[in-house]
């Protein structure tokens, strides 16, 4: 059980290259996150997915795109890398809603992925 | 006023000692509440989860005020190991959206 991966750990793009990150999860979960972390900003929500087959934005989502084509797999797109795109990624899934009363809002961390757009 | 609101720290504090953090939020139709706890270069991992006043576990203890609208953590007898970032994690507006604040940084020396 390896609960939440993301590929690849590191990546060095130039500015208006494209990429796309994975996130995988073995755990069956219905909801996926992608976020960003910038220091001294904590994470933000790029876009979520609250089952296979839909997106919705985050609080950052411009510039990056996303797919959930399968329950298990989360991807985020940078059609045209930007500088101020360069960030460390993460992605995260939860069983159910979060913060659900009475429900574990537990969101499962990937270990990130480290961008850097020059 | 942000949705969710930490002091940075860092807090520096001898091995053994008391410390808490507050954490602020502005949606009061919020219901549940969580605190990460973040290594530094590592990913968030659930500490606590509050959802109705408060919550303990071993040497932490999260508190929730709803009428003041802040949550806090304390953690007794402090471990050089309990040195990291600490996240409040709060849903925002009427959904179940996480919002993270940007976190506290605690400090255990010796």
């Amino acid at each position: 059980n390896a609960g939440v991966t993301q590929t690849p750990k590191f990546r060095v793009l130039k500015t208006g290259q494209s990429m796309t990150l994975l996130c995988a999860q073995d755990m069956n979960h219905e909801y996926m996150y992608w976020y960003r972390q910038d220091p001294g900003m904590g994470l933000r929500l790029i876009h979520y997915s609250v089952g296979e087959g839909t997106t919705a934005k985050g609080e950052v989502p411009d510039g990056y795109n996303v797919s959930r084509l399968k329950k298990q797999n989360f991807l985020l797109g940078l059609e045209s890398a930007a500088p101020s795109q360069t960030s460390v990624y993460f992605c995260a899934s939860s069983r159910g809603p979060f913060g659900l009363a009475g429900e574990r809002g537990e969101q499962y961390f990937g270990p990130g992925t480290r961008l850097t757009v020059t | 006023r942000k949705e969710v609101e930490q002091d940075p720290g860092p807090f520096n504090v001898p091995e053994g000692a008391t410390v808490a953090f507050n954490c602020t939020y502005s949606n009061s139709a919020s219901q549940s509440f969580f605190w990460y706890r973040q290594d530094c270069r590592k990913e968030p991992k659930l500490l606590m989860s509050v959802y109705s006043s408060g919550n303990e576990d071993g040497r932490f203890t999260a508190q929730l005020n709803r009428a003041s609208q802040y949550i806090s953590l304390l953690i007794r007898d402090s471990k050089l190991s309990d040195s990291a970032t600490y996240l409040c994690v709060v849903p925002s507006g009427g959904s179940y959206i996480p919002t993270f604040g940007r976190g506290t940084s605690l400090i255990v020396h010796p």
